[in-house]
Order: structure tokens, then C-alpha cells, then sequence
């Protein structure tokens, strides 16, 4: 399975601000994905983000709240912006590999919103 | 609605027991099934199931699927303390988003020596 890093591993940041968490992959991967799992709550997905083209979101979330960038097979941000402490989770990038394309996690960027 | 329900919600046995985790889906298009181990923040993966009735097995854990009854169960034998973790279903419907995991709220198994 690919090894996958996350910046920050964890966060404090006050209301209002903006947040940038990056995934790194060791290897390149078609599909990469974001999930958010709040306090207490299952994870559930933000968006696919696509290389060369725009991420896909499902409902619930907007771009102008969560924009991702995916410049290469191998990276990709995930900006959680003007922050609330409803925002407050833990942010988890994920890969599509292996044998049966399963899905493998990163260790997460736990923030908090003051 | 896609859902995923898991039961129970938490568990407390002690080490050397065998412990089965329960989850049911309700789905469009069923592609896959998967069960994830999460101890801090990264769920780690298990096991992925697409047919049923064939078990899957690692070490102390093992799986099946039964489409028919829309469940699967996730045994673990001879529990150690390690083994304290939540364990996450999630499902892949074949339509919608490629990768659109769908999860449920975890199984809190908690091993006591």
C-alpha cells in the first residue's frame, strides 16, 4: 500500500482564519480523496481531488469553504477557509490502491477552532 | 438514503475472548464492502469484501459479507489489549462519486487484560 504524510498532524488557529493541509503520497495515484470526521461523528467525504481538472464535492460542501488543489499525481491541499469552531476535526486524505483499489488513509490533521 | 448502521456501539470484553462486530447497509448499487481499525486519528485498513460468503482472513481477524441479508460481521479471536480501537464499516455504492465511502458511526471495542 502507498505511504501517505499529512502537514500539519495537528492545529490551533482562531476563527475566522484559514487552514492549508497537504498529503503527500510516496507513489503516484489516480484518485485522492478528503474526509472529515467530527467530534464524536463517522467520517464522511469533503471531495475528490482530480489531477488537472477541478475537485469534485459532495453536498454539504463549496469550493469557496474547502478549495483543494491536486498539481500532481502525488500531492494535494485541502484549504479549510474563514474557520469556525464548527470546523473543528479531524481531516483525513485518502488514496485509491492496491489489488482491489481499496481506499488507505493518511494520519490525519487534527484541528481546533478557537 | 445510503446508510451504514454498526452494532454494537461499543464493547468491553477482556483479553482471550472472541468478539463479533455487526454492520448492515442499506445501499444503491452495492459495490464493495470494507472494515477499518482506528486507534488515533488514521483508520487502517482490513479488510474489503465484494462476494459473498467467502471469508477473508488475517492473523486473529476474519470477515464475510451476505448480500443477501445486507451485513457483514468482523470477528476477532483471542483478543488482546492491542485490538482496543474502533472499528469502522464503510460502503461503496457503485454509482455516484467513484470512492464516495460510505461509513458508519464505529464499533468501541475496548480489551481489558
Amino acid at each position: 500500500s502507498a505511504v501517505i504524510s499529512q502537514k500539519p498532524s495537528r492545529d490551533i488557529c482562531q476563527r475566522g482564519t484559514s487552514l492549508t493541509i497537504q498529503c503527500q503520497v510516496d507513489s503516484q495515484v489516480t484518485m485522492m480523496f478528503w474526509y472529515r470526521q467530527q467530534p464524536g461523528q463517522s467520517l464522511t467525504l469533503i471531495a475528490t481531488a482530480n489531477q488537472g481538472s477541478e475537485a469534485t464535492y459532495e453536498s454539504g460542501f463549496v469550493i469557496d469553504k474547502f478549495p483543494i488543489s491536486r498539481p500532481n499525481l502525488t500531492f494535494s491541499t485541502l484549504t479549510v477557509s474563514n474557520m469556525s469552531p464548527e470546523d473543528s476535526s479531524i481531516y483525513l486524505c485518502s488514496v485509491a490502491g492496491g489489488a482491489d483499489y481499496e481506499q488507505y488513509f493518511g494520519p490525519g490533521t487534527r484541528l481546533t477552532v478557537t | 438514503e445510503d446508510k451504514v448502521v454498526q452494532s454494537p456501539l461499543s464493547l468491553v470484553v477482556h483479553e482471550g475472548d472472541t468478539v463479533t462486530l455487526n454492520c448492515s447497509y442499506e445501499v444503491t448499487n452495492f459495490r464493495s464492502l470494507l472494515w477499518y481499525k482506528q486507534e488515533k486519528k488514521a483508520p487502517t485498513f482490513l479488510f474489503m469484501l465484494t462476494s459473498s460468503g467467502i471469508e477473508k482472513k488475517s492473523g486473529r481477524l476474519s470477515s464475510i459479507l451476505d448480500k443477501k441479508e445486507l451485513s457483514s460481521i468482523l470477528n476477532i479471536t483471542a483478543t488482546q489489549t492491542g485490538d482496543s480501537a474502533i472499528y469502522l464499516c464503510a460502503v461503496e455504492p457503485a454509482l455516484g462519486s467513484q470512492g464516495n465511502l460510505i461509513f458508519g458511526k464505529g464499533t468501541k471495542l475496548s480489551v481489558k487484560p
